[in-house]
């Protein structure tokens, strides 16, 4: 199974702020992978598919890049709406593996 | 809009088998892939399986002995079964059309 590693798994930021969060494949994903927003009691959101398609209705705020084993999700400007848990997800090959998360809080 | 929804028991006793139903609505099943994934109460998500709506399937290894998925075109569904299930397969089941389209999912808890 390709693992999925996301860092940090928890993270505080102000309204306001730029946040990263990362994901590394544990071998070669080209460029298959998903960005899901999650929030509590609400099924996942997919945000990015492909590394950095941005999906249909999900702000221009969010951006995510990468290929290969390296992936990166970035909000430029993070507002009330986005406080939530995120996924990453390899698409690559099965069984597909999703990232253990990072829950983003507000500070 | 394509919409899905889970269906089926929320409370299954342990070494009985889990059954959901997910019915797509607002498009047809017809030449698509659909797929379960799961989550434990606090925990990350676990892909379970995805079906061809011809009928062709792939399962997580980790479940692939007791997982069956199978499909119902002419009634726009398709379904899960999870045997002998335990406490570990306590978890929001939720249905998806890969990886856009997703049902609300459904809580299924394993006790007697």
């Amino acid at each position: 199974d390709i693992q999925m590693t996301q860092s940090p798994s928890s993270l505080s930021a102000f309204v306001g702020d730029r946040v990263t969060i990362t994901c590394r494949a544990s071998q070669n994903i080209n460029n298959y992978l998903n960005w899901y927003q999650q929030k509590s009691g609400r099924a996942p959101k997919l945000l990015i598919n492909l590394a950095s398609n941005l999906r249909s209705g999900v702000p221009s705020r969010f951006s995510g890049s990468g290929s290969g084993t390296d992936f990166t999700l970035t909000i430029s400007s993070l507002q009330p709406d986005d406080f939530a848990t995120y996924y990453c997800q390899q698409s690559y090959g099965t069984p597909y593996t999703f990232g253990q998360g990072t829950k983003l809080e507000i500070k | 809009q394509v919409q899905l929804q889970e269906s089926g028991p929320g409370l299954v006793k342990p070494s009985e088998t889990l059954s959901l139903t997910c019915t797509v609505s607002g498009g047809s099943i017809n030449n698509y892939y659909w797929s379960w994934v799961r989550q434990p109460p606090g925990k990350g998500l676990e892909w379970i399986g995805y079906i061809y709506y011809t009928g062709t399937t792939d399962y997580n290894p980790s479940l692939k002995s007791r997982v069956t998925i199978s499909v119902d075109t002419s009634k726009n569904q398709f379904s899960l079964r999870l045997t002998s299930v335990t406490a570990a397969d306590t978890a929001v089941y939720y249905c998806l059309k890969p990886f856009d389209y997703w049902g609300q999912g459904t809580l299924v808890t394993v006790s007697s």
